[in-house]
């Protein structure tokens, strides 16, 4: 079946480390996003790519890193200068030839502890 | 640039009642509009999305919306709810495929027996 995993589902994480949240797709979707969701804050946009090797930041990219090496994969680093990381991420593709909409991931909660 | 006003952040109502979501939105252009939700700890599912054809869109589980130009408006509504329909819903629009969506903060359903 196609579709996107995120991985791991829960991530603890100590202060002035840096984590990497996996995001893998088999959907063949050119667009892939990071959003990071807090309560009653809604998706706040963190990263996205359009195409291999060209990603854009978002909203709130201080303190996040990504890269795009396969149309397949786009992880997302949080890095030590990311002071409130707590938070659940959500990963999304985006099968630009149709009707612009997204698939998302199940999502990584990721703690501070 | 883009934003999305839902009205509400949390709303409860009977089973069997009306259900009505509101959300309003700005944009420069037409836009595509989008309503997902969101079960705890889950990703996002797509409910319905309009983009250009016909103002009155239905969607997945008896949803349904409307697009009003006039109002700027795309509430989402179903005639009578069930304790299942229990989630968050986010309204969304983006002015084209290239630019990312932006989310509304959400509004939490409750459905009460």
């Amino acid at each position: 079946d196609g579709g996107i995993t995120q991985s791991p589902k829960y991530l603890f994480r100590k202060e002035g480390q840096n984590v990497t949240l996996s995001c893998e797709q088999n959907l063949n979707h050119d667009a892939m996003y990071w959003y990071r969701q807090d309560p009653g804050q809604g998706l706040r946009l963190i990263y996205y790519s359009q195409i291999v090797n060209d990603f854009q930041k978002g909203d709130i990219a201080e303190g996040y890193s990504v890269s795009r090496e396969k149309k397949e994969s786009f992880p997302l680093t949080v890095t030590s200068a990311q002071k409130n990381p707590t938070a659940f991420y959500l990963c999304a593709t985006q099968n630009r030839g149709t009707y612009y909409g997204y698939t998302f991931g199940s999502g990584t909660r990721l703690t501070v502890v | 640039a883009q934003s999305v006003t839902q009205l509400g952040s949390h709303v409860s109502v009977s089973e069997g009642a009306l259900v009505l979501l509101r959300c309003n939105y700005s944009s420069s252009v037409p836009p595509y509009l989008f309503w997902y939700v969101q079960y705890p700890n889950q990703g996002l599912q797509l409910l319905l999305k309009y983009t250009s054809a016909a103002t009155l869109v239905k969607g997945i589980n008896g949803f349904e919306a409307e697009f009003k130009k006039s109002e700027t408006s795309f509430h989402l509504t179903k005639p009578s709810a069930h304790m299942s329909d229990a989630a968050e819903y986010f309204c969304a629009v983006t002015p084209s495929g290239n630019t990312p969506l932006v989310f509304g903060k959400g509004t939490r359903l409750s459905v009460i027996a």
